[in-house]
């Protein structure tokens, strides 16, 4: 089945980088984009970005732009996000999600990962 | 950039159906999609395109969209079916595209 599965928990300081890594399986890595999805406590959805894993274009959301990178390893079908100078309204859970494009523009996220929890704190 | 707005919370008695809304101009150009998130749980596609229902969601959930307003219907609610719901769409406005998510609507089954 198709199945995306993440890296453990970070706590990081203030300033720090973390980067997350998604491991995909059961089809086409290739095939697909994989976007970032976070997660503030209690809070909703928010788009960090997406990476195309066919040829490694890549659109990040204008707010985190400079301060994320995200990067495949097809050898591997593996998805990485890293996220710098962090702060903390960074702490969330990070989730990648496989991204899928219709013809006619509207996309779609599925399956999810399962999240990783980022805990910024000094 | 564009946003997507959607009721903070709806409640809905079991076994009736329900209409959760989710309005912004992206949707004049995008259909949406609707994602199911329980507690502690990563979100679930549930509804795709212009109405579209990944393997394993029961027929009970349906899509449909109308001007700058998507609706997620969930018809003959279940207890399980308690959980928080979100929109997204593509978003084209302005000279940064990428993708949106609405607020979330908290769905109680009385």
């Amino acid at each position: 089945q198709v199945q995306l599965v993440q890296s453990g928990a970070e706590v990081k300081k203030p300033g720090a980088s973390v980067k997350v890594s998604c491991k995909a399986s059961g089809y086409t890595f290739t095939s697909y984009g994989i976007s970032w999805v976070r997660q503030a406590p209690g809070q909703g959805l928010e788009w960090m970005g997406w990476i195309s894993a066919y040829n490694g274009n890549t659109n990040y959301a204008q707010k985190l732009q400079g301060r994320v990178t995200m990067t495949t390893d097809t050898s591997t079908s593996t998805a990485y996000m890293e996220l710098r100078s962090l702060r903390s309204d960074d702490t969330a859970v990070y989730y990648c999600a496989r991204a899928a494009i219709a013809a006619a523009g509207e996309n779609w996220f599925d399956p999810w990962g399962q999240g990783t929890l980022v805990t910024v704190s000094s | 950039s564009s946003e997507l707005t959607q009721d903070p919370a709806v409640s809905v008695a079991l076994g009736q159906t329900v209409r959760i809304t989710c309005q912004g101009d992206s949707l004049r150009s995008y259909y949406a999609s609707w994602y199911q998130q329980k507690p502690g749980q990563a979100p679930v596609l549930v509804i795709y395109g212009k109405n579209n229902r990944p393997s394993g969601i029961p027929d009970r959930f349906s899509g449909s969209s109308s001007g700058n307003t998507a609706s997620l219907t969930i018809t003959g609610a279940q207890a399980e079916d308690e959980a928080d719901y979100y929109c997204n769409s593509r978003d084209s406005s302005g000279n940064h595209p990428g993708v949106v998510f609405g607020g979330g609507t908290k769905l109680t089954v009385l």
